[in-house]
């Protein structure tokens, strides 16, 4: 199957401060990436998807102007949280895919924790 | 809003024993079905899928699954495990729908097994 990375694979920062975690296909062009969070011992939440080159779509509940999403490429999607704080704390999954329809291919996903 | 339910959160067998994971959804219209395989330290990877036609679905790894709609369930089994099949599984859900096909996801069965 396609290879999907995330960068960086666990990160610990300060309450405050904000953390880029990056979505990247390294074999294939991915129209579609989405963003899960994972929370411990529970399944995996969907928290937007973007499509490239336009805006994110957010899930119910999620707020866009903290979780801030770039598609900029057909590559490489960001996830950036800003002003973190512990509650932010989790495992951040990203999945790509291809054509509409096609299998979503899942990334190794990222540890933050927010001291 | 639809929803993935797996009853069973953790799973302990013996090798060679046979498995049935249980997974049930909430959405009443035409859906397609998952099942991710997430081995330990490693990213989902997809098991199986059904989208139409023969309602029991073979994967990779000796696992298959059937579709049944009356039940609106879409059980995993394997005949006989093996202690590399170790891991916790996902069961997900998406409605088709071109272009924005999301996923939801059960809440995970870990499956232990001892050798």
């Amino acid at each position: 199957g396609a290879v999907v990375s995330q960068h960086p694979s666990w990160v610990i920062c300060k309450s405050g401060t904000s953390v880029k975690i990056e979505c990247r296909s390294l074999d294939f062009q991915a129209t579609t990436m989405f963003w899960y969070r994972q929370f411990p011992k529970q399944s995996l939440m969907l928290m937007a998807t973007s499509n490239e080159g336009s805006k994110a779509t957010y899930e119910q509940g999620v707020e866009k102007d903290k979780f801030l999403i770039n598609h900029a490429s057909l590559t490489l999607s960001t996830l950036t949280v800003t002003s973190a704080h512990p509650e932010d704390s989790s495992f951040y999954i990203c999945s790509a895919r291809g054509l509409a329809g096609s299998e979503q291919f899942f990334g190794p996903g990222t540890r933050l924790t927010v001291l | 809003a639809q929803s993935v339910s797996q009853h069973n959160h953790h799973v302990i067998l013996s090798e060679a024993a046979s498995l049935e994971l249980g997974c049930n959804y909430s959405y009443g219209g035409t859906v397609n079905l998952f099942w991710y395989v997430q081995y330990p330290g490693q990213h989902l990877q997809l098991l199986l899928k059904y989208f139409s036609g023969d309602p029991l679905v073979k994967g990779i790894k000796g696992f298959e699954a059937e579709f049944i709609k009356s039940k609106f369930s879409f059980n995993l089994r394997k005949p006989s495990v093996q202690w590399s099949d170790t891991a916790e599984y996902f069961c997900a859900v998406n409605k088709p729908n071109f272009g924005n096909e999301k996923l939801t996801f059960g809440t995970g069965t870990r499956l232990t097994i001892i050798p």
